[in-house]
């Protein structure tokens, strides 16, 4: 069965700090893999995602994500953290239906 | 802006009641899925609809059930309603189906049953 784990429930980073939010999945073929962020009232917005290719992913907002069949993993960095970019963060896997994770909260500090 | 709308925004209802949600895909999407967000269940995949079919189901009620229509506008119906329907639900449409394809997600309805 497809799953996806984000073990982070809450992160917080300072301001202008490195972030790195995780994302093991468990899938039974090739995985398609997103990350989504909902701001507080928000719907999800796309950050990127990965079918196939460069396992390095560039999204919008400055984000990266990179993929690790072997750990099973995608996990998404962003190199300076802004105060905008506090909220909640979701990986996904699937085709049509996705799997969401629990989704990891970032708070981000002065 | 995703491009893909949601009404009403904001739903207050009473346990018992039945409601009607409705989504209006990017132009030019065919497919149409509705998703749950709740406190315990996370966000969960409901059903699918593509040009007017159902194409895929998940974790979706009995006491609901959808429909897309010939403009390709979906609609969610939740009935007898529970405390426990109270959630956010979340549209998304895509161009096709079958295959990978990014899903682009409304606003969400949010639901509250008193």
């Amino acid at each position: 069965a497809q799953s996806v784990t984000q073990p982070d429930i809450h992160i917080t980073v300072s301001e202008g700090a490195s972030l790195e939010l995780r994302c093991n999945y468990s899938y039974g073929a090739t995985p398609y893999l997103f990350w989504y962020v909902q701001s507080p009232g928000q719907g999800l917005q796309l950050l990127l995602k990965y079918f196939s290719g460069d396992t390095l992913v560039q999204g919008i907002k400055g984000f990266e994500a990179e993929f690790k069949r072997s750990q099973s993993s995608f996990n998404l960095r962003k190199p300076s953290v802004h105060w905008s970019d506090a909220a909640e963060y979701f990986c996904a896997v699937g085709v049509q239906k996705l799997v969401f994770g629990t989704g990891t909260r970032l708070l981000v500090s002065p | 802006d995703s491009g893909v709308t949601q009404t009403p925004k904001h739903l207050i209802t009473a346990t018992g009641q039945r409601v009607t949600l409705r989504c209006s895909p990017r132009s030019g999407d065919l497919s149409v899925y509705w998703y749950q967000q709740s406190l315990d269940q996370g966000l969960q995949f409901l059903i699918q609809y593509y040009n007017g079919e159902e194409r895929a189901k998940g974790n979706i009620l009995e006491r609901f059930s959808a429909q897309q229509f010939p403009d390709l506008h979906s609609e969610l119906n939740l009935s007898s309603l529970e405390l426990g329907d109270s959630a956010l639900y979340f549209c998304a449409s895509s161009p096709r189906t079958g295959g990978v394809e990014t899903q682009y997600f409304g606003p969400g309805t949010r639901l509250l049953v008193l």
